[in-house]
This record gives structure tokens, sequence and C-alpha cells, in this order.
């Protein structure tokens, strides 16, 4: 059984285009993240929703909106894509942030998104 | 400012040749030091989770440390399987991660 799937794997766009990535673990976590991975393999930090809340919102631009409709799923939506949106969004999920196993991420298997 | 370092960028062994992977922090406030495993095309795989310093942990041929600035990732007689890209990452007070480059490893038959 998949612990954390994202849909879709591929995702290839023109610019300006409005385009969605959705995520769903079946771990019973609480806690769900949204990372980017740059051509660089840099991992970034973009959400992070505990139980249907956002926590962590970092600098990225308000075109990019996460959605949790409950707290096995969260899914990543993106307005108006532009070339610099280009990258792997990986979607990842713990069971919480106190310390010990809690801490724990698993990841998808990412969505590589192309914009033409 | 909190980073995270990973060195070196790449690093190619000889099947059964013993190496190190480092991790350099400036953090405030760590609370783990997490070390996950990346196969091209896949998501990171955690590895281990060290806490404070001094802290070690081992997973057949892996075994990570941590000292207050640094932690290692020692690879004892590397197997082509171990070829993978290495990611250490800080979780801070404010459950902040921060993730470095990684260290792109191959092992050679």
């Amino acid at each position: 059984d998949t612990a954390v799937s994202q849909t879709p794997k591929y995702l290839v766009t023109q610019m300006g285009n409005d385009k969605s990535i959705k995520c769903e673990q079946n771990l019973g976590h609480d806690t769900m993240y949204w990372y980017k991975q740059d051509s660089k393999k840099f991992l970034k930090i973009m959400f992070s929703y505990n139980n249907k809340e956002l926590i962590i919102n970092e600098t990225v631009p308000n075109r990019f909106s996460p959605k949790s409709p409950d707290k096995a799923h969260l899914n990543l939506h993106i307005n108006s894509l532009e070339l610099g949106d280009s990258a792997v969004y990986f979607c990842a999920s713990s069971q919480g942030f106190s310390v010990g196993l809690g801490d724990t991420q698993y990841f998808g298997p990412g969505t590589r998104l192309t914009v033409l | 400012e909190d980073q995270v370092t990973q060195s070196p960028e790449a690093l190619r062994l000889q099947e059964g040749e013993s190496s190190s992977l480092n991790c350099s922090y400036t953090v405030s406030g760590l609370r783990g030091l997490f070390w996950y495993r990346q196969d091209p095309g896949k998501g990171p795989e955690f590895l281990f989770t060290l806490y404070s310093a001094g802290e070690e942990k081992e997973k057949e041929r892996l075994k990570a440390t941590l000292t207050k600035k640094e932690s290692f990732l020692h690879i004892t007689a590397p197997k082509p399987e171990d070829s993978a890209t290495y990611l250490c990452a800080a979780l801070i007070t404010g459950n902040q991660f921060y993730f470095g480059t990684g260290t792109s490893l191959t092992v050679i038959p």
C-alpha cells in the first residue's frame, strides 16, 4: 500500500495556466507538507498543515495556495504558472511536531512540473 | 541565518571502500537532525534522526553521528545499491526544516 501518494506524476503545461497537484496519505498522520525541489536537488519547504490548519507558510508567491479538505489530503493549487515554477514538488506527512518519531516525514514520489 | 551545508557534493567510491559524508549546520534551537536517502525519480526516504550531541545510530552499513556543529554519515564497505543522494535536514524551534543540498554517492562495483 502506498503511504503517501501524489497525482499526477508528471505535469507539462503552458505559462499562465492554472494547475493542481493532489496528495493523499493513508498513515493516519496529523501533519502534511509541500516541498519544492529545484534542478540542483535543493529541497525547500513551502507549506505545512496540521489537522487541516496552516502552520508553516514560507515565503512563496501567493499564486500557490494549499488546500486541505481533511487531514489525509493536502492539495496544491498554482495560478498563473511561470517558467520558474518548473521543479519537482513533493508532498510529505508526519505524525506531528513533537520530538521523537513523530517528527519523521514520509515523502510521496513527487510531481515533476514543467512550465513551457 | 540558519543554514545546513553538506559535503562533498559528489563522492565516488569503490565497492568496499568506506567513507563519511558531512552535514554542517548553523541553526538556532536544533530539535533534531535527520538523514534521508533519495534515489533518482523518487522522494526522500527516512534513515535516521539524531537529537543530541554524542548520539549515534546504525542501520546496516550506515552509521550516523552528531556533534554540536555537524553530523556525519559513515558508510562502511559500501555496495553498489548504496548509490543514491543522501540528504540531511535540521529541524529547529518553530518547526522549521532546513535541508542541505545533498551528497550524490556512487559506488562502483
